[in-house]
């Protein structure tokens, strides 16, 4: 089935310090793919969309200039929080869905950024 | 805007027993998704409903969608210790678009 993958799955970093998360379609080209954050005990909530070769779509209160995000090409796209700090901690989980398809988006396993 | 919501959004029961989560959502739509998250993991697709009427069944879960009352279920028949997980049910407007999820509903199931 397809399978995305994420990378990493734990950072621990200090204060300041601007991570970079990785999402790929490991056996599928997928033109959008998406950013959620879920705090401990919330659902999922919504980043932004990635989107091939334009720019991303970010959900209301969402800072563009903190949460970067490039989709370079159908299988990878890229987060990057710039100068995280402690309440940027959470995990984050990317998604993706094959073209053209009615199968569920597939999740990767998730990021869990840890700010000190 | 798209709400959906869950109930409940805690649930503690017996092994042995059977219980029933529902989904609501706001908006026309005919594709429900139902996923399973274990603590510290992302999520397990579990069920896709794509039609009015749609009921899917894997094991001891079973999920129905009734799109006129924009309302799913999650039966959960004879629980056992290893379904203890939050279970989240998802929307989305139309095929590709973003998925809206509901709160979750966290399941523990006791010995």
């Amino acid at each position: 089935g397809a399978v995305v993958s994420q990378h990493p799955s734990w950072v621990i970093c200090k204060s300041g310090t601007s991570v970079k998360i990785e999402c790929r379609s490991l056996d599928f080209q997928a033109t959008t793919m998406f950013w959620y954050r879920q705090f401990p005990k919330q659902s999922l909530m919504l980043m932004a969309t990635s989107n091939e070769g334009s720019k991303a779509t970010y959900e209301q209160g969402v800072e563009k200039d903190k949460f970067l995000i490039n989709h370079a090409s159908l299988t990878l796209s890229t987060l990057t929080v710039t100068s995280a700090h402690p309440e940027d901690s959470s995990f984050y989980i990317c998604s993706a869905r094959p073209q053209g398809s009615s199968q569920p988006q597939h999740f990767g396993d998730g990021t869990r950024l840890s700010i000190l | 805007e798209l709400k959906v919501e869950q109930n409940p959004l805690f649930l503690s029961m017996q092994e042995g027993k059977n219980y029933t989560i529902y989904c609501n959502y706001s908006t026309t739509s005919d594709r429900l998704y139902w996923y399973r998250q274990d603590p510290g993991k992302s999520l397990e697709s579990l069920f896709v409903l794509l039609s009015n009427g749609a009921v899917k069944q894997e094991g001891r879960l079973m999920a129905s969608l009734d799109t006129k009352a924009r309302l799913s279920t999650l039966h959960i028949t004879a629980a056992v210790h290893d379904l203890s997980a939050t279970y989240f049910c998802a929307v989305d407007v139309y095929s590709g678009s973003r998925l809206t999820f509901g709160e979750g509903t966290q399941l523990t199931v006791n010995p």
